[in-house]
């Protein structure tokens, strides 16, 4: 079902810059509609971290950027700490299909 | 601040019917802002089912080929899902949560703990 595309898994030690990326179509991000990025920590339910493209909900370090062009968006992070370690999801909106909210596969932060 | 919780039963059988209803406090589901549910399938990722607002407006997963239903009940301040005919592919997490967002560019800002479902004979 999803057809924004994450890779499966990315990894950098602490202190390193990791950017996880999010590829869509011409019916989600191509058509316009915002990406947003949730965090899970295995055992937690998700937690909004970046919507609208870039902006942070209170409480999310600025560690955390996000950017989208075109049918891409991506998601980094700064100054990676253990505690980042968790699945991370895009999320969009797909005009092709009525009311269709998609979310990436996912990926899976390790820090080393 | 919003807060939700997830209740239903932990195990079904194939082809029964599930029932999960999300309480909310905090905040009133009548003032507005769409509901909906999203589930954790093991091994894979998140999957969007239903999002509702509190006047029966609905939007359900097409992929979920016309199993599902939401409902809402504003004087108890929750809302609920059915799903029926489930198979052992509907093992999952199931999670409630607030929509917010305009025009398309809807996000999820207010999730529950998550409600582990499982489906066995």
């Amino acid at each position: 079902q999803s057809v924004l595309t994450q890779p499966p898994s990315v990894s950098g030690a602490p202190g390193q810059r990791i950017t996880i990326s999010c590829t869509g179509g011409s019916s989600n991000l191509g058509a316009d509609y915002n990406v947003h990025w949730y965090q899970q920590i295995p055992g937690s339910s998700p937690k909004l971290l970046i919507y609208d493209n870039t902006n942070r909900p209170s409480g999310v370090p600025d560690r955390f950027s996000g950017s989208k062009s075109g049918t891409s968006a991506s998601l980094a992070i700064t100054g990676l700490q253990a505690e980042d370690e968790a699945d991370y999801y895009c999320q969009s909106y797909d005009s092709s299909l009525s009311g269709l909210v998609l979310f990436g596969g996912g990926t899976k932060l390790t820090v080393l | 601040q919003v807060r939700l919780l997830e209740s239903g039963p932990g195990l079904l059988k194939p082809s029964e019917t599930l029932s999960l209803t999300c309480t909310v406090s905090g905040f009133s589901i009548s003032s507005g802002y769409y509901w909906g549910w999203i589930r954790h399938l093991p091994g894979k990722g998140l999957e969007w089912i239903a999002t509702m607002y509190q006047r029966g407006i609905t939007y359900y997963n097409v992929f979920l080929k016309g199993r599902v239903t939401m409902s809402v009940d504003t004087s108890r301040n929750q809302f609920s899902l059915n799903l029926t005919s489930v198979t052992a592919a509907d093992t999952a997490v199931y999670y409630c949560a607030r929509r917010v967002g305009a025009a398309g560019d809807y996000y999820f800002d207010s999730w529950g703990q998550g409600t582990l479902v499982t489906v066995s004979s």
